[in-house]
């Protein structure tokens, strides 16, 4: 069965500080894979995707992410983070399993606080 | 904004009752995801609807269930509630039926079973 594990829980960085939240997912066909963010009391904002070509993509607010597939892995960085950017992460994976559509399968989440 | 609204933002009810939440989607999407969000087993896929049509189903239980009416809007109806059905309920929009598709999220419902 496909699973997304986001390994960290809770992570504290300072203002001004570089990011990196990690994403690993298991998957049998081709995974669709995005980061979606959430502030208190909010919903899911999509930050950014990645379907195919290049591995490295870019999103809003300032956040990249690269696929690796080597690793399974799909982790998200931002090179200085802003208090804005405390929030919750998930990432999540989509599959074009030959069947239609599925929903998303979505990690647990990483809370992100940032200290001043 | 995404373009997704759901409604109502609250809803407080007692167990055993029935209730429904609203979603429409962004302009021009076919697709309606509905989703929960709970403490316990974080964000989980209930169902999807395309054009009308069911068509495909995650881990939702038998006393709930959805449609999607001929203007795209959907409604997600949860009976016999209990406790445990306590949770934000998030719709999502998409253009696609398959993948790969971008799901746009709503702000969510979040039903308090009292």
């Amino acid at each position: 069965a496909q699973s997304v594990t986001q390994p960290d829980i809770h992570i504290t960085v300072s203002e001004g500080a570089s990011l990196e939240l990690r994403c690993n997912y298991s998957y049998g066909a081709t995974p669709y894979l995005f980061w979606y963010v959430q502030s208190p009391g909010q919903g899911l904002q999509l930050l950014l995707k990645y379907f195919s070509g290049d591995t490295l993509v870019q999103g809003i607010k300032g956040f990249e992410a690269e696929f690796k597939r080597s690793q399974s892995s799909f982790n998200l960085r931002k090179p200085s983070v802003h208090w804005s950017d405390a929030a919750e992460y998930f990432c999540a994976v989509g599959e074009d399993s030959g069947g239609g559509a599925d929903g998303l399968t979505f990690g647990k989440g990483t809370h992100l606080i940032i200290q001043p | 904004d995404s373009g997704v609204t759901q409604t109502p933002k609250h809803l407080i009810t007692a167990t055993g009752q029935r209730v429904t939440l609203r979603c429409s989607p962004r302009s021009g999407d076919l697709s309606v995801y509905w989703y929960q969000q709970s403490l316990d087993q974080g964000l989980q896929f209930l169902i999807q609807y395309y054009n009308g049509e069911e068509r495909a189903k995650g881990n939702i239980l038998e006393r709930f269930s959805a449609q999607q009416f001929p203007d795209l809007h959907s409604e997600l109806n949860l009976s016999s509630l209990e406790l445990g059905d306590s949770a934000l309920y998030f719709c999502a929009s998409s253009v696609e039926q398959s993948p790969p598709d971008t799901q746009y999220f709503g702000p969510g419902t979040r039903l308090t079973v009292l």
